[in-house]
């Protein structure tokens, strides 16, 4: 069965700075790939997505993503944090069975 | 299209009660899944069904039941409840595999006490 490791909890940097979240998967095949935000109290929004093709993936709000099957990583990326990208973001593997999984999440904290 | 709509928004149930929540999409999507969403774990799939009348277990089935009797709707049954059960419930359906990604619904906060 697939699974999907987010290693940081909560993850914490400054406006204007880079981010760099990790997610890992554990799948035999090439996996679809996921990134969702949640704000609090509020329900998941899709970031970006990767089906197949081009490993490095764009999405929304300025993310964007890399799969790199080597590594079995699809980690996200912003070059410029802004506060409201404060939120708690999720990966997750979609597998042959047409199953979805996700990662436990990692909060992301934006400080002035 | 109303997208994906869950039924309730939020119930408190006693141990030992039972309930039904109702996913509902208005989309003609094939896929549907129940997730539970619980501080520190994420997401966590209970059941998944790929078509009208078929389910299948996903992460963390026991306890639950489910049922897609028709393409639109996908039930979600707690036969006897549980403090462990109280938690966020989201529903989600996928047009086709391999090509879209997953619609949520907003959640269904369910308490047990």
């Amino acid at each position: 069965a697939q699974s999907v490791t987010q290693p940081d909890i909560h993850i914490t940097v400054s406006e204007g700075a880079s981010l760099e979240l990790r997610c890992n998967y554990s799948y035999g095949a090439t996996p679809y790939l996921f990134w969702y935000v949640q704000s609090p109290g509020q329900g998941l929004q899709l970031l970006l997505k990767y089906f197949s093709g081009d490993t490095l993936v764009q999405g929304i709000k300025g993310f964007e993503a890399e799969f790199k099957r080597s590594q079995s990583s699809f980690n996200l990326r912003k070059p410029s944090v802004h506060w409201s990208d404060a939120a708690e973001y999720f990966c997750a593997v979609g597998d042959g069975n047409q199953k979805v999984t996700f990662g436990t999440g990692t909060k992301l904290q934006v400080i002035p | 299209n109303a997208g994906v709509t869950q039924t309730p928004k939020f119930r408190v149930l006693k141990t030992g009660q039972s309930m039904t929540l109702l996913c509902a999409q208005d989309m003609n999507h094939e896929y549907m899944y129940w997730y539970r969403q619980d501080p520190g774990m994420g997401l966590r799939l209970i059941h998944y069904s790929v078509g009208e009348g078929t389910t299948a277990k996903g992460e963390v089935p026991d306890g639950y039941n489910v049922s897609r009797l028709k393409k639109q709707n996908f039930l979600l049954g707690l036969e006897s409840a549980a403090p462990s059960q109280t938690s966020v419930y989201f529903c989600a359906s996928i047009p086709r595999w391999g090509q879209e990604t997953q619609y949520f619904g907003p959640g269904t906060r369910l308490l047990v006490l």
